[in-house]
């Protein structure tokens, strides 16, 4: 079966703070896919990233990050010295091989104050 | 930049109602795809779609649903009589084989 957790439901930050947002995601596929997408108060799902099952760097945009750790199947995201623009809902999602697909988590929903 | 266009953003029906959304996905995209998320809730599948035909489908795409792609460039899902718990935000999606899904805007539907 494929799933995706994201067990923080709801984060509340100071603007500046760093914030984590956790995924861990099950599957049997050996190759697999894994994204972020933000979900702003308008609603849209916007693209942040796309990480392939082989590819375990870590990666880094302006002031966000992700360490994907197979080992404990986790896909984490990292927001630097947050802005309130940052403010939305975060999916973690996740495409198998064998599934053409996304299975979502639940979402984090974040909210940066200023 | 290309993407993937729903009309319309907003619909508002009656319970019983049959309703269309509408939507324009990448043209270069092979997969397209029908997400729904109850306000408050997860993103969740609906259907995918490929060659014509339905690719995938969930438990919730049950008989009152149903997907065309009736002239090439439209993708449409069709909802036969809407109950007040298809109240929701859909999304329309297309990729290529193993990249990231483009969601278009999403159309909120309310029924009445």
């Amino acid at each position: 079966a494929q799933k995706v957790t994201q067990a923080q439901t709801e984060i509340s930050v100071v603007e500046k703070e760093d914030v984590t947002l956790d995924c861990v995601y099950e599957t049997r596929d050996t190759t697999y896919y894994l994204f972020w997408y933000k979900q702003p108060p308008s609603g849209e799902l916007v693209f942040l990233i796309r990480r392939n099952s082989f590819d375990e760097q870590n990666e880094i945009s302006g002031r966000y990050s992700w360490n994907f750790q197979k080992s404990t199947s986790s896909f984490n995201f990292t927001i630097t010295a947050s802005q309130v623009v940052d403010s939305a809902v975060y999916f973690c999602a996740l495409l198998g091989g064998s599934q053409g697909n996304l299975i979502f988590g639940k979402g984090t929903k974040l909210s940066v104050k200023p | 930049e290309p993407e993937v266009t729903q009309t319309p953003s907003h619909q508002v029906t009656q319970m019983g109602q049959e309703v269309i959304l509408h939507c324009v996905p990448i043209s270069n995209h092979l997969y397209f795809y029908w997400y729904r998320q109850i306000l408050g809730q997860k993103v969740e599948f609906l259907v995918s779609f490929y060659n014509n035909e339905i690719s995938e489908k969930s438990e919730i795409f049950d008989d009152q649903f149903s997907v065309e792609r009736p002239d090439g460039s439209n993708f449409t899902l069709k909802i036969r009589s809407t109950k007040l718990e298809d109240s929701a935000m859909y999304f329309c999606a297309s990729t290529r084989p193993n990249t990231e899904a483009f969601f278009g805007q999403g159309t909120r539907l309310t029924v009445v």
